[in-house]
């Protein structure tokens, strides 16, 4: 079993939509929770980080998180082309020294 | 992004050449990593360095070294590769190796073994 999981799509929705990314993770201890963006052949950068049940809002991106389902979450408002790159999400496990990822969900955002 | 930074960017050797990757933070962290990422792959953590010592080793192939000489830079020495060992790796920080908080990335170093 994978430490944490994501769709690696792509999700495609329109310009001005919700984007919704979704990311569940096997380590029932973990404590902090991580969205990353990575453009094509860049490095990831990180978006978000979400410790605490419920969501988070950050302008257009909010982290939802429910530690009961071992289940992450992160939507994009107002979708817009230029998000269009793929989302990491990452959990920092028990013990662990270091982010575990997920192998990403690619967004496409259609003009 | 200047926080975290590689050199090469992009690398092309040998399977029989000696080369090193650099990397250097300069957000006062006490934790570095090394990560590789293959294409269609998670990133794999391939070494962690928490106060210049190497505090995890992920089972990585003693053709890679790396080095941390201080808690700014960390060296990745490769030697002898193979051409499945292409891929793209970064380095990151953060504050602490063993608190919760976020990496930051470097841009990579694009590795090819020919």
């Amino acid at each position: 079993q994978k430490e944490v999981e994501q769709n690696s799509g792509p999700l495609s929705v329109p310009e001005g939509a919700i984007a919704s990314l979704n990311c569940t993770y096997s380590d029932r201890g973990s404590q902090s929770f991580f969205w990353y963006r990575q453009y094509s052949g860049k490095s990831p950068e990180l978006i978000m980080f979400i410790y605490s049940n419920g969501d988070k809002e950050d302008g257009r991106f909010t982290a939802q998180l429910n530690k009961a389902s071992q289940y992450v979450s992160l939507l994009i408002r107002d979708s817009q082309p230029s998000d269009s790159a793929t989302y990491l999400c990452a959990a920092k496990g028990t013990g662990r020294r270091a982010l575990t990822f997920g192998s990403g969900t690619r967004l496409q955002v259609q003009p | 992004e200047t926080g975290v930074t590689q050199t090469p960017r992009h690398l092309v050797m040998g399977m029989t050449n000696k080369k090193s990757l650099k990397c250097e933070q300069h957000l006062g962290h006490n934790a570095m990593y090394w990560y590789k990422q293959s294409a269609k792959k998670p990133l794999e953590l391939m070494f962690v360095y928490s106060l210049e010592e190497r505090v995890e080793n992920n089972s990585v192939p003693s053709r890679f070294s790396p080095e941390c000489p201080n808690s700014s830079h960390l060296f990745l020495h490769l030697h002898t590769l193979q051409p499945e060992d292409s891929a793209l790796y970064l380095c990151a920080s953060s504050r602490s190796s063993l608190s919760g908080t976020e990496a930051f990335f470097g841009q990579g170093t694009r590795l090819t073994v020919v």
